[in-house]
């Protein structure tokens, strides 16, 4: 069984285009995240989000939003795409509330380009 | 602020030989320390983890890191590497309800 799936695995779409990109985590997680990872393999986190907090890394732009039907759930919205926001970009989940193990576990990637 | 430098961008051993891969951190507190290991056109997989105790830890795949205070080091060692190895690793720092810091990760070629 996966831990964290992502869908779909390859985006190609054009400049302007409205995408989303799908997360599922079936650890019983209750926070989940998104990186962006550009072409140096540099990883930045993007969003952290469980049932009570959205923290958002300032610097993303507001075109990309997350959104969580459920706790396994969290999926990511990119409006008016840009040549730049071609990446890799990973969901992880992790256990932050009272529990003494607090490591990430990623999903296999999701390779947006923008054309 | 939090952050995280792995001083090698990329790392060339022949197999069979023993490895290093070198990671400093600066945090405020107490560090979760982390090594993931990213294959090609895959995700991060962890390898080890630091939170207390002792300070020379044992992860997947025959890796260990020892985690030093006074140097603000966690540094990932293999006795033999396998050309199975070749990827890139990750460094990261956090800390319970913070965000993780990755460091710029070190890729790894492994001759045979």
């Amino acid at each position: 069984d996966t831990a964290v799936s992502q869908t779909p695995k390859y985006l190609v779409t054009q400049m302007g285009n409205d995408k989303s990109i799908k997360c599922e985590q079936n650890l019983g997680h209750d926070t989940m995240y998104w990186y962006k990872q550009d072409s140096k393999k540099f990883l930045k986190i993007m969003f952290s989000y469980n049932n009570k907090e959205l923290i958002i890394n300032e610097t993303v732009p507001n075109r990309f939003s997350p959104k969580s039907p459920d706790k396994a759930h969290l999926n990511l919205h990119i409006n008016s795409l840009e040549l730049g926001d071609s990446a890799v970009y990973f969901c992880a989940s992790s256990v932050n509330s009272g529990s003494n193990s607090y490591e990430q576990y990623f999903g296999p990637g999701t390779r947006l380009t923008v054309t | 602020a939090q952050s995280v430098t792995q001083p090698d961008i990329h790392i060339t051993v022949s197999e069979g030989a023993s490895l290093e891969l070198r990671c400093n951190y600066s945090y405020g507190a107490t560090p979760y320390l982390f090594w993931y290991v990213q294959s090609p056109g895959q995700g991060l997989q962890l390898l080890l983890k630091y939170f207390s105790g002792d300070t020379l830890v044992q992860g997947i795949k025959g890796f260990e890191a020892e985690f030093k205070r006074s140097q603000s080091s966690f540094n990932l060692r293999k006795p033999s590497v396998h050309w199975s190895d070749a990827a890139e690793y990750f460094c990261a720092v956090g800390n319970y309800g913070q965000n993780f810091v990755f460091g710029p990760g070190t890729r790894l070629s492994v001759l045979p």
